[in-house]
């Protein structure tokens, strides 16, 4: 079957950094994406990893175990507007998989 | 990336109703992908949007109450029927381009009530 971990919910500090764990288990795994959904709104693509590795595009870096099964996001300088869900979504023979995701909270 | 519009953004419908969902590209591309996703839940794929042929329907989703048209490479519907009080969701619209590893972009979602 195919399953998606990620926790449900995670808090941090204005400023900091925090990192967002994925665990995943596909068949025809062809790749990873993050993406950004803050509430009431459509999700927004934040980065790609096919490779493993580390994707570092501005604040936000991805890493990719292929191996493992396993990515995290990367958040750095915490803003207040990073505050929104986060949804890891392996492509699975070219369909992306989608979990609930992560509920990141912001405070000052 | 693709500019994509969903409308209508919003709609209180009853029960018993039928309501179509447009959405339409700025540019051609190969897969348009409608989901639904209940609150703070995550994206259900109902059904991919084929050109020239019928859509793909996952399973749980049927032809009859999610019927799909997609005259064109640029544009696609979603008719939900016969409302239900269950089919009160987000039901979004995304695009995919063509080669390896491309993202899914989405449009901003249809916000759908049912009395």
């Amino acid at each position: 079957g195919q399953n998606i971990d990620q926790p449900t919910e995670m808090t941090a500090t204005e400023g900091a950094i925090v990192q967002i764990n994925c665990t995943y288990q596909t068949s025809g795994f062809n790749g990873l994406f993050w993406y950004q959904q803050h509430a009431g709104e459509a999700p927004t693509f934040l980065s790609y990893n096919v490779l493993d590795g580390l994707e570092e595009k501005g604040r936000f870096s991805s890493f990719l175990s292929r191996s493992k099964g396993y990515s995290y996001l990367l958040l750095k300088e915490l803003q207040m507007k990073d505050s929104a869900s986060y949804l890891c979504a392996p492509q699975s023979n070219y369909q992306l998989i989608w979990g609930a995701g992560t509920k990141l909270i912001i405070k000052p | 990336s693709a500019v994509i519009s969903q409308k209508p953004s919003r709609d209180i419908c009853q029960r018993g109703t039928s309501l179509t969902i447009q959405c339409q590209v700025d540019s051609q591309v190969t897969m348009m992908f409608w989901y639904r996703q209940q609150p703070g839940q995550s994206l259900t794929l109902i059904a991919t949007a084929n050109q020239g042929s019928e859509a793909t329907y996952e399973s749980g989703f049927v032809i009859d109450k999610f019927p799909i048209s997609r005259p064109n490479l640029t544009f696609s519907t979603l008719t939900v029927s016969n409302m239900s009080p269950e089919d009160s969701s987000i039901y979004l619209c995304s695009v995919e381009s063509p080669g390896g590893g491309q993202p899914q972009h989405f449009g901003d979602g249809t916000r759908l009530s049912i009395l």
